[in-house]
């Protein structure tokens, strides 16, 4: 069965620039949700969207910005990075409303 | 106030034996979704459980069954007949609201031979 694809799955940065990372969820699923789990942290929920549309926002910073595309593959932008936001990005998506959420595998992102 | 509190940072067991591992909730929303998820060290987040809170009986999938105490706030995770393989972090996690998630800071299970 198809799951949700995160690309790429490792991406090292240096401080100040910029990163895309993408997520493709499962086909029909219309919602994403973006978090963010540092090493031995707990993931933490970033931002997530339905039909499109930005769903809920939890603790994004504002150097971050997401938004889900019109075949429901969404972006996850991040601009002047610093060495904090090195962490595992997970995407995951469901049926709104739906009892479970599939993760993807998740992005590391290294900032140097 | 933390939304999502599990207490016990490392677990050991016995392979065969059940083990349960713990979470409390808090929230003043009627309605919501309580979930299990397993993290083993290779990273990814594989869904294990959910208990609605309006749900009457317990979950089970299989060797897993949640211990729902709507009164007492605890969703508690019970594995039965534990297998080596299911050594990993385990993450309790709410949804609150439409889409709003937490997760708690999770308990490492160790499962002995």
């Amino acid at each position: 069965a198809a799951g949700v694809i995160q690309s790429p799955r490792h991406l090292i940065k240096e401080k100040r620039e910029t990163a895309t990372l993408k997520c493709y969820p499962i086909p029909r699923h219309d919602t994403v949700y973006w978090y963010q789990q540092g090493p031995g942290q707990d993931p933490q929920f970033l931002i997530s969207f339905y039909e499109k549309m930005q769903s809920d926002k939890g603790s994004i910073p504002d150097r971050f910005s997401a938004q889900q595309f019109s075949d429901y593959h969404s972006e996850l932008n991040m601009s002047s990075l610093e060495l904090g936001d090195s962490a595992l990005y997970f995407c995951a998506s469901s049926l709104e409303l739906a009892h479970e959420q599939f993760f993807g595998p998740g992005t590391r992102l290294t900032v140097l | 106030a933390q939304k999502i509190t599990q207490t016990q940072p490392g677990m050991f067991v016995q392979e065969k034996e059940a083990v349960t591992l713990d979470c409390t909730y808090d929230t003043s929303d009627p309605s919501y979704g309580l979930f299990w998820y397993k993290q083993p060290s290779s990273g990814e987040m594989i869904f294990l459980i959910y208990q609605g809170s309006y749900d009457q009986q317990n979950a089970t999938e299989g060797r897993y069954s949640l211990n729902f105490q709507k009164a007492r706030k605890s969703a508690n995770l019970v594995i039965s007949a534990s297998q080596l393989g299911d050594s990993a972090m385990y993450f309790c996690a709410m949804r609150e609201g439409a889409n709003q998630f937490y997760f708690g800071t999770g308990t490492s299970l160790t499962v002995i031979p």
